[in-house]
C-alpha cells in the first residue's frame, strides 16, 4: 500500500521561501508511474492543485501560482518536493501531497503551515 | 483553465434521505470527472472517477452521472457517516476542483 507523508517547517516568515518534503513508502516513486502533486487548502477553504512532477521529470504548475512554485524528486531518498517562493500570509494553508494517475488516488496526512512574522 | 462549480455549497439532511450534488465546468471535460469525500481534519478520499465508476469499496448508496459540463453526485440514503464535504474534481485539462459541498445533519 503506498503511503505519502509530508514534512515541513510549520511556520514561515513573509518573503522567504516555503520547503516542504514528501516521503513516498510502499513502492519506488520512479516506478509507480504517477504524478507526484502538491494540493493546498485554505483555512475553512476549499482545495487548490498547485503543480506535479511527473515519474519521467516533467512539472507543471497551476498558473494561479505566478511561477513561484518549483517540484523536484530526489529518487534515493524516495521523495518529492515543493518550494514555494516569495510567500505572504494568503500562502497559509495545510499543504497536502498525493499521488496520481488521472485522480488523486493516495494522499498524505497534510501539514499546516502558517506565514507570520 | 477550467472552472468548477458546484451547488449547492451547503446541505441539511436527515439519515435515510437521498441527496444530490451538482457540479458545472465551465468547458467540456467529457467524463474526467471525479468525487471526493472530505472529513475534518482529514485528506479528501476518492469516491468516484470517470464520472460514474465507484472506487473499490465505496458504498453502494454512492454513484455519479453526467458527461460534458454537468454532473452529479447521488447519495441513495444518507448514513452518519456520510456527513462530510464532497469535491467534484477535473482531470480533463491538468486538476481543478470545485469549492465543496458541505452537507451536515439537520
Amino acid at each position: 500500500q503506498v503511503q505519502l507523508q509530508e514534512s515541513g517547517p510549520g511556520l514561515v516568515k513573509p518573503s522567504r521561501t516555503l520547503s516542504l518534503t514528501c516521503t513516498v513508502s510502499g513502492g519506488s516513486i520512479s516506478s509507480l508511474g504517477y504524478y507526484w502533486s502538491w494540493i493546498r487548502q485554505h483555512p475553512g477553504k476549499g482545495l487548490e492543485w498547485i503543480g506535479y512532477i511527473s515519474y519521467s521529470g516533467s512539472t507543471y504548475y497551476n498558473p494561479s501560482l505566478k511561477s513561484r512554485a518549483i517540484t523536484s524528486v530526489d529518487t534515493s531518498k524516495n521523495q518529492f518536493s515543493l518550494k514555494l517562493n516569495s510567500v505572504t500570509v494568503a500562502d497559509t494553508a495545510v499543504y497536502y501531497c498525493a499521488g496520481s494517475g488521472a485522480t488523486f488516488d493516495y494522499w498524505g496526512q497534510g501539514t499546516l503551515i502558517t506565514v507570520s512574522s | 483553465d477550467i472552472q468548477m462549480t458546484q451547488s449547492p455549497s451547503s446541505l441539511s439532511a436527515s439519515v435515510g434521505d437521498r441527496v444530490t450534488v451538482t457540479c458545472r465546468a465551465s468547458q467540456n471535460v467529457g467524463t474526467s470527472l471525479a468525487w471526493y469525500q472530505q472529513k475534518p481534519g482529514k485528506a479528501p478520499k476518492l469516491l468516484i472517477y470517470k464520472a460514474s465508476t465507484l472506487e473499490k469499496g465505496v458504498p453502494s448508496r454512492f454513484s455519479g452521472s453526467g458527461s460534458g459540463t454537468e454532473f452529479t453526485l447521488t447519495i441513495s440514503s444518507l448514513q452518519p457517516d456520510d456527513f462530510a464535504t464532497y469535491y467534484c474534481q477535473q482531470y480533463e485539462s491538468y486538476y481543478t476542483f470545485g469549492q465543496g459541498t458541505k452537507l451536515d445533519i439537520k
